[in-house]
Parts: structure tokens; sequence; C-alpha cells
């Protein structure tokens, strides 16, 4: 059975940084490419960034780059999210997710970011 | 940018009776290796997204076969053969090499 745990989730100060965290498992990790996608509050679904297989080649949606950084570690079945200069609309649960041919077919059950002083 | 949007936004739906929801683009989803990336989620209340029709026809592992997609370059439509109350929730189309969702759809029972 697939199953991603999302975990790092809190609350943290406007400007502060935090990591996400996804443990992975009941599949072949190493051979999927992973993606972050959040949503905030009431509202819909928003694409973070995603990472290839091998960790090599990370993609940002262009509102997130340079503050956002993916990466993965394969011994450990884990994809991170290291969020930087955080803001309040910043503020969403984050999912990671397996992203398998432009799909995303399965999800976690998120990790809750609050920004705010 | 690719813009994704779906009418209507709310269905009222009577259990039973069939649901349709469409997605629309805003140029065509057509990628270069010829296949068209669009998928359907689910997201019922206080739950993840849930991966329900992929490549626009395609159901997922374990989905219903009362969920059918179909379409073609810009428009796309999700349909519910009967709609059950399990069904209730927000329904989202997906462009997946394009990083475009659609706002969503929420589906509730009248």
């Amino acid at each position: 059975e697939v199953q991603l745990v999302e975990s790092g989730g809190g609350l943290v100060q406007p400007g502060g940084s935090l990591r996400l965290s996804c443990a992975a498992s009941g599949f072949n990790f190493s051979a999927d490419w992973m993606s972050w996608v959040r949503q905030a509050p009431g509202k819909g679904l928003e694409w973070v960034a995603k990472i290839n297989p091998d960790g090599r080649e990370q993609y940002y949606v262009d509102s997130m780059k340079g503050r956002f950084s993916i990466s993965r570690d394969n011994a450990k079945n884990s994809l991170y999210l290291r969020m930087n200069t955080l803001r309040a609309e910043d503020t969403a649960m984050y999912y990671c997710a397996r992203d398998v041919w432009y799909r995303l077919e399965y999800w976690g059950q998120g990790t809750l970011v609050t920004v705010s002083s | 940018d690719v813009v994704m949007t779906q009418t209507p936004l709310s269905s009222p739906v009577t259990l039973g009776q069939p649901a349709s929801i469409s997605c629309r683009s805003s140029q065509s989803l057509v990628h270069s290796d010829g296949n068209t990336y669009l998928s359907w989620l689910q997201q019922r209340p206080g739950q993840p997204p849930r991966l329900l029709i992929y490549q626009i026809s395609n159901r997922f592992s374990g989905v219903p076969d009362r969920f059918s997609g179909s379409g073609t370059g810009t428009d796309f439509t999700l349909k519910i053969s009967r709609v059950e109350a399990e069904d209730v929730g927000v329904y989202y189309c997906m462009e997946g090499t394009q990083w475009a969702f659609g706002q969503g759809t929420r589906l509730e029972i009248k």
C-alpha cells in the first residue's frame, strides 16, 4: 500500500524558515518523480515544486523560486521542502504527492504551515 | 501560462442523478508527445485530493465506473452517472505538464 506521511509543519513567524518532510512507503520511491502541492485555507490547489527520481532536477513555481528548495534522500525514502523567508500568504496545507507521468497518483494527508506573528 | 476554467463552481445534485463538470483550458493541452495530460481529482471534506481520472478518460485504480472523463484539445468533462452521498466534495481538473489546476467545483447534494 502506498503511503505518504508529511511532517514538519507548524506556526512560524514571518521571515522564518521551516523544513517539511514526507516519508514514503509501499512503492519504489527512488524511481518516481515527486511533487509538493499546497492549499491555502478554503482555497484551491497550487503546485509548489517537483523533483526527478535522482534528485538532480528540481522545478518550482515562479513565485516560490529562490525561497523554496525541494530535495530527496532515496536511501531514506524521504522527500523534503525547505522554505525560507516565509510570508503570511504561504500559510497552507502542504501535500506531497507521487508524480507519475504528469499525474498526481497518491497524496499524503498534508502538514499545516501557519505563518503569523 | 495555461489557465484552467471549471464550470459550474457549485453543483447541487439529487442522489442517484447524473452530474457533469466542465473544464476548459486557455490553450490546447495536447502535448508534443501526442498525449493530453488532463486529470481529475476529488477532494472530500477534510481529506487530501485523490486521483480519479488521468489522461482525459482513464480511471485510476479503485475508482468506481460511475466516474468517466471525456474531451479533447481545450474542452474536457467529468461525468458521474449516478451521484452517491460519498461523492460530495470539490473536484479539480489538472494539467500535469504546465502545473495548472482548475479552481474547483463543489458538488453538493440537494
